[in-house]
């Protein structure tokens, strides 16, 4: 089953826009990573954020993490055409061999 | 620094014919993970190696699906007989130690799009 949940399942915006995306997760976590996919580098890993940090920024992204809420969220600042992809989410559960599991994902289009 | 290599990059076979796919990791990765990820989904983690040994096995579907990594390198993972289910992007990816590197980033290689018809 999956552990991480994303939401909204796609986003729609216009270069220069703002986009969130939100990952929900059922249980206590180690850290949480954040990955985009697309058709012209596969999969690439963005962002990581450990349990014990709430917030964390790489260029324009900006990763939160509530653990209260078990949710996380990925801000994506001044949005550019080649930032359409699909994102995902994953969850490290803490396990000694780093076991990660990724949610559905959510698909950003961003309109030149 | 190379990537993640695999090959084929895509594969097209008839139910019930036999497959292989080949991972060669980034140099000094202990670990190394297959995933499925079907169209419109998440990667789904296979199998997971460290070194030589199998740490997750738990969604292999074992009655068809074979992986192995011999001298803690390379990795093939085989599916034998295909099913039309099995219709799919094959994802490698290796990482350092967890232990080692204090967090478990992977890195992934380009795929290998499957299709069974």
């Amino acid at each position: 089953s999956q552990q991480g949940e994303e939401d909204p399942q796609a986003l729609s915006i216009q270069e220069g826009e703002n986009a969130t995306m939100n990952c929900s997760y059922k249980t206590s976590i180690n850290n949480l990573q954040w990955y985009r996919q697309n058709s012209g580098r596969g999969l690439v890993h963005l962002i990581l954020i450990r349990s014990n940090e709430r917030e964390k920024h790489s260029g324009r992204l900006r990763v939160t993490l509530d653990t209260s809420k078990k949710s996380s969220s990925l801000l994506i600042t001044a949005s550019r055409a080649a930032d359409t992809a699909s994102y995902f989410c994953a969850t490290d559960l803490g396990t000694s061999y780093g076991k990660l599991t990724f949610g559905q994902g959510t698909i950003l289009t961003v309109h030149p | 620094e190379a990537g993640v290599a695999q090959s084929p990059r895509y594969k097209i076979i008839e139910k019930r014919q036999s497959v292989a796919f080949w991972c060669n990791p980034i140099s000094g990765h202990a670990t190394l993970y297959w995933y499925q990820q079907i169209l419109g989904q998440g990667p789904k983690l296979l199998i997971q190696f460290q070194n030589n040994g199998v740490v997750d096995d738990s969604q292999l579907p074992k009655d068809r699906f074979s992986a192995e990594r011999l001298k803690g390198v390379d990795s093939t993972l085989k599916i034998q007989p295909a099913k039309l289910e099995d219709s799919a992007v094959y994802l490698c990816a290796s990482s350092l130690l967890p232990g080692l590197a204090g967090y478990n980033e992977q890195f992934f290689g380009p795929g290998t799009r499957l299709t069974v018809l």
